[in-house]
């Protein structure tokens, strides 16, 4: 079956630092790709996404390209913010049959301090 | 504005009374889905629907029921909740077929079942 892996959080960074947050998953098939984002007491955000081999989504700053060949889907800003600070999920959607079900990343917890 | 709505946001009930969340979705979506969110865990498909009058299990049903008789809404039931069922629940829709998968969630319900 499908399943996404990502980094263990938490992570804690200091404001303008580098932002990376691994991602891996196994499909079968050509899955899109998404990241989405928890902020505190909120639901779930789509933050970008790609749909195939090689595609960059961007968003905000984030940054994560669609690698086949490592089946990864990384996670990168180049300088966060305070406002960044939330719970950031990786998921896949391979659209089987009759479910878009997105099988997601168990999630990780960004705190970024002033 | 294009939205996701839940309701109740925040729920404490008993074991064994009847309760039911509600979903709606004003984006005309045809696919709408329910998830729980468990600490380490990540989110886990519990029912979805892909049109008025067709639903089928997810990942994780038991215990659950499901309706879908408007295309707007699709209520989440739980006829004889238990502790286990203790959980954060997201609702979510997207468009059915043609390039777009992009989910979109509601806000959560946070659901403590005594």
């Amino acid at each position: 079956g499908n399943s996404v892996t990502q980094m263990e959080g938490p992570v804690t960074l200091s404001e303008e630092a580098f932002l990376t947050i691994n991602c891996t998953y196994t499909a079968t098939g050509y899955p899109s790709l998404f990241w989405y984002v928890q902020y505190p007491g909120e639901g779930l955000q789509l933050l970008l996404k790609a749909t195939k081999a090689d595609d960059k989504g961007s968003n905000k700053g984030f940054e994560a390209t669609y690698r086949k060949e490592t089946t990864s889907f990384h996670l990168e800003k180049g300088s966060v913010q305070v406002s960044d600070s939330a719970v950031y999920f990786c998921a896949l959607s391979d659209r089987g049959g009759s479910n878009y079900k997105l099988t997601f990343g168990k999630g990780t917890l960004l705190t970024v301090n002033p | 504005e294009a939205q996701v709505t839940q309701n109740p946001r925040y729920l404490i009930t008993v074991t064994g009374k009847k309760l039911t969340v509600t979903c709606s979705q004003n984006m005309n979506h045809e696919y709408m889905s329910w998830y729980r969110q468990d600490p380490g865990l990540g989110l886990r498909q519990i029912y979805y629907s892909m049109n008025v009058e067709v639903t089928d299990k997810g990942d994780v049903p038991e215990g659950y029921k499901v309706s879908r008789k408007e295309k707007r809404n699709f209520p989440l039931i739980l006829e004889s909740p238990s502790p286990n069922q203790t959980s954060l629940y997201f609702c979510a829709s997207s468009l059915w077929g043609g390039d777009t998968d992009t989910q979109y969630f509601g806000p959560g319900t946070r659901l403590t079942v005594l």
